[in-house]
């Protein structure tokens, strides 16, 4: 159970296009989910944590208007990387949790690798 | 403020040896522990949690790890290590039950070479 599904898993596209990122949870609802950037061998650093039905709440150093975040549902957040370009590219990993409290673990999509050319 | 310090950045050991991978954190407030595993390309999955009660908590392929309060620690360990052990390795902490946010460490390399 708590299967997290992540897609696509590899992009490779030109300097400003758009890239959209999606994010569902399988088999359960997901109050809250997380998004993460992970540079080569690395930590996790959270760029946003969004709850359905709200605005997500970014982390500072974050650009909203780059970092667009959608969670219409319990089920699917959307991560698009407007305008994407070099610098951006990164792996990207979405995670989901039931509930908002800190005792439930987070269940991993197995992430995003973007390349931006 | 939480944080979470994890003291080696690689541990290379034998296959079929012991391992412990060290995590340190600070905070205020109770908190949750957790240790997650990374294989290459992928996300991370969950090994074990701490929320309370016994101090060892038992994970998913062999691990374990010890909640040491006095000392802040939560090391993991692993009596004898596989090559298929080879990954990343995060520990992570969050805050108490008002907890929202957690923060992970920097990662542990292990490498396990036959």
């Amino acid at each position: 159970g708590a299967v997290v599904s992540q897609h696509p898993s590899w992009v490779i596209c030109k300097s400003g296009t758009s890239v959209k990122i999606e994010c569902r949870s399988l088999d359960f609802q997901a109050t809250t989910m997380f998004w993460y950037r992970q540079f080569p061998k690395q930590s996790l650093m959270l760029m946003a944590t969004s709850n359905e039905g709200s605005k997500a709440t970014y982390e500072q150093g974050v650009e909203k208007d780059k970092f667009l975040i959608n969670h219409a549902s319990l089920t699917l957040s959307t991560l698009t990387v407007t305008s994407a370009h070099p610098e951006d590219s990164s792996f990207y990993i979405c995670s989901a949790r039931v509930g908002q409290s800190g005792h439930q673990p987070q269940h991993f999509g197995d992430g995003t690798r973007l390349s931006i050319l | 403020a939480q944080s979470v310090t994890q003291l080696d950045s690689q541990v290379p050991v034998f296959e079929e040896a012991p391992v412990e991978l060290r995590c340190n954190y600070s905070s205020s407030v109770s908190v949750y522990l957790f240790w997650y595993v990374q294989y290459p390309n992928q996300g991370l999955q969950l090994l074990l949690k701490y929320l309370s009660g016994s101090t060892l908590v038992k994970g998913i392929n062999g691990f374990e790890a010890e909640f040491n309060k006095s000392q802040t620690s939560f090391h993991l360990r692993k009596p004898s290590v596989h090559i298929s052990d080879t990954a990343e390795y995060f520990c992570a902490v969050s805050d108490g039950p008002g907890g929202f946010k957690t923060i992970f460490g920097a990662g542990t390399r292990l490498f396990v070479k036959a």
